[in-house]
């Protein structure tokens, strides 16, 4: 079993639509919790951190659940801009500031 | 601030040749990391290091070297270099333990073995 597991896509959504993309990790000691974006041919980069009470930013929607081992992203008002991979990414601790990354969700916004 | 650079941005190289990769970082980071992406398997880790001198293997490191001589910088050497190691190759770096864990990339090179 991976240690995070996300469904590849890809997600194919008209713009102004909502999407949700989820994420499971099988190290249950796991302490912090993001998505990551990449553009196609690009680096990824931080879109937010995951916490347990759940996080907004702006039409961005973060949710952890640590009992289901499950993570969440939604994206409301899907803009074509939004198009890209979204990575789940996850601490398991320690003092590395290692991260375990899934193998990402493609989103594509069609116009 | 320029972040995390990479040089080269692309390269080819024939089976058997070598070749370093620099990672430069100008913020003052103590933790970087060289990740390999590969088409189906995300990124996974080749090695990284904690400070200055220090570097230790990750997922993947069979067949690939590093240094970390100046804090700035992390290289990553493949001494004879096989077809398997055709890749995307990201680096990144990440503040010492106590904030947000957080990993900041580079753009990344896009190796390619013959």
């Amino acid at each position: 079993r991976k240690e995070v597991e996300q469904d590849p896509g890809p997600f194919n959504v008209p713009e102004g639509a909502t999407v949700a993309f989820n994420c499971t990790y099988s190290n249950s000691a796991s302490q912090s919790f993001f998505w990551y974006r990449q553009d196609c041919r690009k680096e990824p980069k931080l879109l937010m951190s995951v916490y347990s009470s759940g996080n907004e930013d702006g039409r961005f929607t973060a949710q952890l659940n640590r009992a289901s081992q499950y993570i969440s992203l939604l994206i409301r008002d899907s803009k074509l801009s939004d198009s890209a991979t979204y990575l789940c990414v996850v601490n398991p601790g320690g003092a590395t500031n290692k991260l375990i990354f899934g193998t990402g969700t493609l989103l594509a916004v069609q116009p | 601030n320029a972040g995390v650079t990479q040089t080269p941005k692309f390269r080819v190289l024939k089976t058997g040749q070598s070749m370093t990769l620099l990672c430069a970082q100008d913020m003052n980071h103590e933790y970087m990391y060289w990740y390999r992406q590969d088409p189906g398997m995300g990124l996974r880790l080749i090695h990284y290091s904690v400070g200055e001198g220090t570097t230790a293997k990750g997922e993947v490191p069979d067949g690939y070297n590093v240094s970390r001589l100046k804090k700035q910088n992390f290289l990553l050497g493949l001494e004879s270099a096989a077809p398997s190691q055709t890749s995307v190759y990201f680096c990144a770096s990440s503040p010492e333990r106590g904030g947000p864990p957080e990993q900041f990339f580079g753009p990344g090179t896009r190796l390619t073995v013959l």
